[in-house]
């Protein structure tokens, strides 16, 4: 079956511990995002990657860090620089890395990190 | 102007009413569209694509009006199953990594039985 896994489904975090959270795709798609969703805020761009061994802070990257260092897996740390870090995860990817008219992002199931 | 903006809802439908939403974006550039579905808890599912002036599947239509900027989801004929929030998305601006995707705040609809 092809899509995107993350892991975990569900992740508990004391105050001051830093967290991974695992995504991986086998689409063979070239980009990969992070979004963070809180209630009533929508979708928010952590960071996103064009390729391997790249990547690029989005909107909200602060207290957050990734690596893209296989093209199918980037994932994404949460620090304990990140003050409010208890939100709904989601990881994302898209085939086409230039711009055209096909930029459909495919979504994994999402991690929901809860700060204790 | 947000770069894609909502009607936060929620809208309360009967079973079988034809509901349709709007979704105003601000990137006159944007060639492509996008419309998700959220369920409570999950992650956003692609419902449907618009490259044009618009695209059909079954129940669902999306038209697009480049004039005043703004994509439409019409859902026709509603089952209780169509109940979710409804995720709109559109490219980024020139120059903002343009294969990026801004995501409205989404509509929530409930049909109701």
């Amino acid at each position: 079956d092809g899509g995107i896994t993350q892991s975990p489904k569900y992740l508990f975090r004391k105050e001051g511990q830093n967290v991974t959270l695992s995504c991986e795709q086998n689409l063979n798609h070239d980009a990969m995002y992070w979004y963070r969703q809180d209630p009533g805020q929508g979708l928010r761009l952590i960071y996103y990657s064009q390729i391997v061994n790249d990547f690029q802070k989005g909107d909200i990257a602060e207290g957050y860090s990734v690596s893209r260092e296989k093209k199918e897996s980037f994932p994404l740390t949460v620090t304990s620089a990140q003050k409010n870090p208890t939100a709904f995860y989601l990881c994302a990817s898209s085939i086409k890395v230039s711009t055209g008219p096909y930029n459909e992002q495919f979504f994994g199931p999402g991690t929901r990190l809860t700060v204790l | 102007r947000k770069e894609v903006e909502q009607d936060p809802g929620p809208f309360n439908v009967p079973e079988g009413a034809t509901v349709a939403f709007n979704c105003t974006y601000s990137n006159s550039a944007s060639q492509s569209f996008f419309w998700y579905r959220q369920d409570c808890r999950k992650e956003p599912k692609l419902l449907m694509s618009v490259y044009s002036s618009g695209n059909e599947d079954g129940r669902f239509t999306a038209q697009l009006n480049r004039a005043s900027q703004y994509i439409s989801l019409l859902i026709r004929d509603s089952k209780l199953s169509d109940s979710a929030t409804y995720l709109c998305a559109s490219p980024r601006p020139p120059g903002a990594g343009s294969y990026q995707l801004t995501f409205g705040k989404g509509t929530k609809l409930s049909v109701i039985p």
